[in-house]
């Protein structure tokens, strides 16, 4: 119950287009919804998060949706970038509850 | 970059040692978190400081042990080392305990145990 399911693996995507990675969670007290991006070599860095009182939540070219009902949300990228290329994580963590649970990662590279 | 500071960036050690991980967190955060980021993995939580004490912990065995000094920064301990202890430890530090507090993370330490 406190697994976080994050697919796909790798991506590839033309420089341009739309990435979506996706995520799905069984725990339903996880109330607290977090996208983070890592370059290599780097520590993870907070991207965007979204809690379950809204379906959408967009910054920039990043947008989360979420769908509380089927316990998924997912991280849409438009006019993806090269400098995009990097591994993105979900995770989700429950009330007050610092301790977060996080996705096996995505390989996201953008194609020029 | 985010003003976490971890040393060292990478260590060799051999199985039944002991290694001390290093981390300064950014200047005013009183909170630094611990994770194990195994090759192709996310962070698995290990355990939390907060004003020096433990705040919680994540399934890790007794051998992993933490402190935090006044000044906040925070080491990580890890007594007689296994080969699966291998991988990148990353420090976070935050403002406070809550999830919504942002953790900045510094780059890591690679571990490598033989």
């Amino acid at each position: 119950q406190q697994q976080v399911k994050q697919s796909p693996q790798s991506l590839i995507v033309q420089k341009g287009g739309i990435s979506i990675i996706n995520c799905a969670y069984e725990n339903t007290a996880f109330d607290y919804f977090p996208w983070y991006q890592q370059f290599p070599g780097k520590g993870p860095a907070l991207l965007i998060a979204i809690r379950p009182d809204v379906s959408e939540k967009k910054e920039g070219r990043f947008t989360i949706s979420f769908n509380k009902s089927a316990k998924q949300f997912s991280l849409h990228i438009m006019d993806s970038q090269p400098g995009d290329s990097a591994t993105y994580f979900c995770a989700a963590s429950r009330g007050s509850n610092y301790q977060l649970i996080w996705g096996a990662g995505t390989k996201l590279i953008i194609k020029p | 970059e985010t003003g976490v500071t971890q040393s060292p960036t990478h260590l060799i050690k051999t199985r039944g040692q002991q290694v001390t991980l290093r981390c300064s967190s950014q200047s005013g955060h009183n909170t630094v978190s611990w994770y194990q980021q195994a090759l192709g993995q996310g962070p698995q939580f290990i355990f939390q400081y907060y004003r020096e004490e433990e705040n919680g912990r994540g399934n890790f065995p007794p051998r992993f042990s933490g402190l935090q000094f006044p000044n906040y920064s925070s080491e990580l301990n890890v007594n007689a080392l296994e080969l699966d202890d291998s991988a990148l430890y990353l420090c976070a530090s935050s403002l406070g305990t809550g999830n919504m507090d942002i953790q900045y993370f510094g780059a890591g330490t690679r571990l490598s145990v033989l």
